[in-house]
């Protein structure tokens, strides 16, 4: 069985530009969560979502948008990006709405994000 | 809120050597516990959990043990490989997410 696919692999970027990023989940997985990982730090959670809805959202400004799609890929927005920007952005998905972390989280390759 | 610590690397050993890398957290309730590796150039993979206290998540040889009382959940390996080289992230499980420190990079030298 696939495992969580994203694309693109690598993308770059300018200042102030927008990008799209996305994110196939494992067939039957309905939820859906980004991250974010700047080089040589841990993931940092940015959004959840299950059944199209937001369950969860980090503390990311209002330039990062996400949605899910009614086969349960979603989609990650940036807008105006900035240098800081630049990282891998990760996609987990998992069977339902994580719990107590009771559905385990199945990561993606990434997307690297290179913004310049 | 919700926090994790993790041992400082790099951590640098010999094939066959002991691992122990040590993961403390703070959070809310019992959260389920998890131990992901990230190899260069990939993203996360899990590599075992534990859902409730006392409970011992192992895969590929690695163990770790959910400790309650000193609300720890520290990752262990007998012997470890050149293969092991990687990245080593403690996450427990918060409201709707998983929170991760630093993590702990490891290289296994022959």
């Amino acid at each position: 069985d696939a495992g969580v696919t994203q694309s693109p692999t690598h993308l770059i970027k300018t200042r102030g530009q927008q990008v799209t990023l996305r994110c196939s989940p494992i067939s039957g997985h309905k939820s859906v969560s980004w991250y974010q990982q700047v080089l040589g730090q841990g993931p940092q959670f940015i959004f959840q979502y299950y059944e199209k809805e937001e369950r969860g959202r980090g503390n990311f400004p209002d330039r990062f948008s996400a949605r899910q799609f009614p086969n349960y890929s979603s989609e990650l927005n940036v807008n105006a990006l900035l240098l800081g920007d630049s990282a891998l952005y990760l996609c987990a998905s998992s069977l339902a709405v994580p719990r107590a972390g009771a559905d385990t989280q199945y990561f993606g390759p990434g997307t690297r994000l290179t913004v310049l | 809120g919700d926090s994790v610590t993790q041992m400082e690397g790099p951590v640098t050993l010999s094939e066959e050597a002991f691992l122990t890398i040590n993961c403390t957290y703070t959070a809310t309730g019992y959260p389920s516990l998890f131990w992901y590796v990230q190899y260069p150039g990939e993203g996360l993979q899990l590599l075992l959990k534990a859902t409730k206290a006392d409970d011992k998540g192992s895969n590929k040889g690695f163990e770790a043990t959910y400790r309650k009382e000193t609300t720890s959940f520290h990752l262990e390996k007998g012997s470890v490989q050149v293969s092991d080289s990687a990245v080593y992230f403690c996450a427990p499980f918060g409201a709707n997410n998983l929170f991760f420190g630093t993590g702990t990079r490891l290289t296994v030298i022959p």
